[in-house]
């Protein structure tokens, strides 16, 4: 099985732009879910998928955070009017659906905004 | 609401030696535990689980885990560390809320360096 992709790895931008993140989950994974992580922090659990239904969104996701999962295969988590806050690694995993409890975890998207 | 308490943010042992890594969760029904491991710049990879049965479960890289249900805990062991085991371990607790939707939530992680 070829594991989670995501892209890109490493983002630079000015507060204030839009960026986008794409997650291509693993082939035939029904649920995909995206987490960001800080530095010295654990991954904190940011929204998920189930094919192309977003079932549950962090209080986490403000209003400049969107995720998008269109054809149930692969997802985009959009932010918009970046702060310096929104630095960080962003990670997305997914599952199957015959164990849907175990997630697998792609390299992540390293944000920095300066 | 469920949690994962790690204690300890940093250890270090020597190669060769042995380790544990201390996880201790907080969940009303059976848990579904996880260790995972990052190296720096990196993703998560998935060390081993435990949803049911043997309380002993084996993973990858010659890692065990030991889930003490009368302990809230699910320690992390390896009876010799080599040098490239040298990385970030976050342990994990999966959940369902009463409406049904999972939630995995992690401990802020140990970091444990390797000494020659």
């Amino acid at each position: 099985d070829t594991g989670v992709s995501q892209d890109p790895r490493h983002k630079i931008t000015k507060r204030g732009q839009n960026v986008t993140f794409r997650c291509d989950p693993i082939s035939e994974h029904n649920r995909l879910y995206w987490y960001r992580q800080t530095l010295g922090q654990g991954p904190e659990f940011l929204t998920y998928f189930q094919n192309e239904a977003q079932l549950e969104k962090s209080r986490l996701l403000s209003d400049r955070f969107s995720a998008e999962r269109p054809k149930g295969s692969f997802s985009t988590l959009e932010i918009q009017r970046t702060e310096q806050g929104d630095s960080a690694m962003y990670l997305c995993a997914s599952s199957h659906r015959t164990d849907e409890e175990t997630q697998y975890f792609g390299p992540g998207t390293r944000l920095l905004v300066l | 609401a469920q949690s994962v308490t790690q204690p300890d943010i940093h250890i270090t042992v020597s190669e060769g030696a042995s380790l544990e890594l201390r996880c201790n969760y907080s969940y009303g029904a059976t848990p579904y535990l996880f260790w995972y491991v990052q190296s720096p710049g990196q993703g998560l990879q998935l060390l081993l689980k435990y949803f049911s049965g043997d309380t002993l479960v084996q993973g990858i890289k010659g890692f065990e885990a030991e889930f003490k249900r009368s302990q809230s805990s699910f320690n992390l062991r390896k009876p010799s560390v080599h040098w490239s085991d040298a990385a970030e371990y976050f342990c994990a607790v999966g959940g369902y809320s009463g409406a049904g939707s999972y939630q995995l939530t992690f401990g802020k992680g140990t970091k444990l360096s390797v000494i020659p």
